[in-house]
């Protein structure tokens, strides 16, 4: 079945940077966008941005330029989030989740909660 | 960026009552607009692309409309397993945007 499937939680320093993984299966993954979206603790959804697994495009949160890299290897089907220069409001649950292009998102992944804190 | 605001952050309904969420951009997003809905604990779930286009398997009590620059998401007749959290979501713009959510309790 089409799932997307993310690494585990990490716990991070300020200053350190995470790579969240997200494993595709079920579908062409170069068919598809991967955006990220991210939720901190009893707040609402902020988009993060988007990566095309088929020609590697990008489009980032302007607040995130910078801090913030999306790649994908369509050899493993895996999409990654890097995010550098952590704070305590990086804090949150990580989603990827696949969409037509960089529209909306039809299938979540998993969540993977990220916490930072000295 | 383009603002989305949702309205109210929260409403208190009962089993069978009809349910609306607004949501108004700060500027034209045409038709491109998305609902979703997450439960606690759980990654948000797409209902309705495109103003008002149903995903498969989403109850038909589900509906969504616009006028001008503000959108609603209607449930007919509330059930117990709609008792969520629910976001709009514009793709027009260059930068993507939630609203803040609207959060349906139990009355």
């Amino acid at each position: 079945q089409v799932q997307l499937v993310q690494s585990g939680a990490e716990v991070k320093k300020p200053g350190a940077s995470v790579k969240v993984s997200c494993k595709a299966s079920g579908f062409t993954f170069t068919n598809y966008g991967i955006t990220w979206v991210r939720q901190a603790p009893g707040q609402g959804l902020e988009w993060m941005g988007w990566i095309s697994p088929y020609n590697g495009n990008t489009n980032y949160a302007q607040k995130l330029q910078g801090r913030v890299t999306m790649t994908t290897d369509t050899s493993t089907t895996t999409a990654f989030m890097e995010l550098t220069s952590l704070t305590s409001d990086d804090t949150a649950v990580y989603y990827c989740a696949r969409g037509p292009s960089d529209y909306y998102m039809d299938v979540w992944g998993t969540g993977t909660t990220v916490s930072v804190s000295s | 960026d383009i603002q989305m605001t949702q309205s109210p952050s929260t409403l208190s309904a009962s089993v069978g009552d009809r349910v609306t969420i607004t949501c108004r951009a700060s500027q034209t997003i045409s038709n491109w607009l998305a609902w979703y809905q997450q439960k606690p604990g759980k990654a948000p779930k797409l209902l309705i692309s495109k103003v008002s286009n149903l995903e498969s398997g989403v109850p038909s009590r589900f509906s969504g409309s616009r006028s001008g620059t503000e959108f609603t998401l209607t449930i007919s007749s509330l059930q117990p397993d709609d008792f969520a959290t629910y976001y709009c979501q514009q793709y027009n713009s260059y930068s993507r945007t939630f609203g803040q959510g609207t959060k349906v309790e139990i009355k």
